[in-house]
């Protein structure tokens, strides 16, 4: 079955840099796109950046573009997401997601997420 | 970028039916999907697509879709559909990029 767990999670004070990892296993991971999604306390749900399956393609979210850089290695199965120059506004709970892009129909989706790990920025 | 916009919350008596709707332009041109949400609980995908749900995820739950609104129906709603849902798809630039509506609380009474 398809699993995805995230780490790196922690404590970090502003102006600081963390690295979160999400290992993937039950399923071809070179084959699709990932991406990562936060969730602030008590708050709703913000997509934050994705990458292509080869790596060849990425995006952000405005309110992290320049700060964030997300990549994989697929020889490990693995994502990251490298954060640096952490603002308090960057305390989540960072989820990675598995994402199915339909470029004609217009119907993507992420269908697998992990449990998420938890990010607190603060002095 | 672009906005999608959910009622904060709705209620429903155990049983009945619940719309849950998602406006925004981006859904002129893409399906939104569905997410449910339960406390302390990652997000679990209900709908995508035109109408699809994922295995697993009860007949009980459709999606439908008109000009910028997309819609959540929970027919015969139960005690543990109570959660946040909320609804997302890509942003109307058109590029990879998404966006999530502020979510919808549903209280199942």
């Amino acid at each position: 079955q398809v699993q995805l767990v995230e780490s790196g999670g922690g404590l970090v004070k502003p102006g600081g840099s963390l690295r979160l990892s999400c290992a993937a296993s039950g399923f071809t991971f070179s084959d699709y796109y990932m991406s990562w999604i936060r969730q602030a306390p008590g708050k709703g749900l913000e997509w934050v950046s994705y990458i292509s399956s080869s790596s060849s393609y990425t995006n952000y979210a405005d309110s992290v573009k320049g700060r964030f850089t997300i990549s994989r290695d697929n020889a490990k199965n693995s994502l990251y997401l490298q954060m640096n120059s952490l603002r308090a506004e960057d305390t989540a709970v960072y989820y990675c997601a598995r994402v199915i892009v339909v470029v004609v129909a217009g119907s993507d989706h992420f269908d697998y997420w992990g449990q998420g790990t938890l990010v607190t920025v603060s002095s | 970028s672009s906005e999608l916009t959910q009622d904060p919350a709705v209620s429903v008596a155990l049983g009945q039916t619940v719309r849950i709707t998602c406006q925004g332009d981006s859904l002129r041109s893409y399906y939104a999907s569905w997410y449910q949400q339960k406390p302390g609980q990652a997000p679990v995908l209900v709908i995508y697509g035109k109408n699809n749900r994922p295995s697993g995820i009860p007949d009980r739950f459709s999606g439908s879709s008109s000009g910028n609104t997309a819609s959540l129906t929970i027919t015969g709603a139960q005690a543990e559909d109570e959660a946040d849902y909320y609804c997302n798809s890509r942003d109307s630039s058109g590029n990879l990029h998404w966006v999530f509506g502020g979510g919808t609380k549903l209280t199942v009474l």
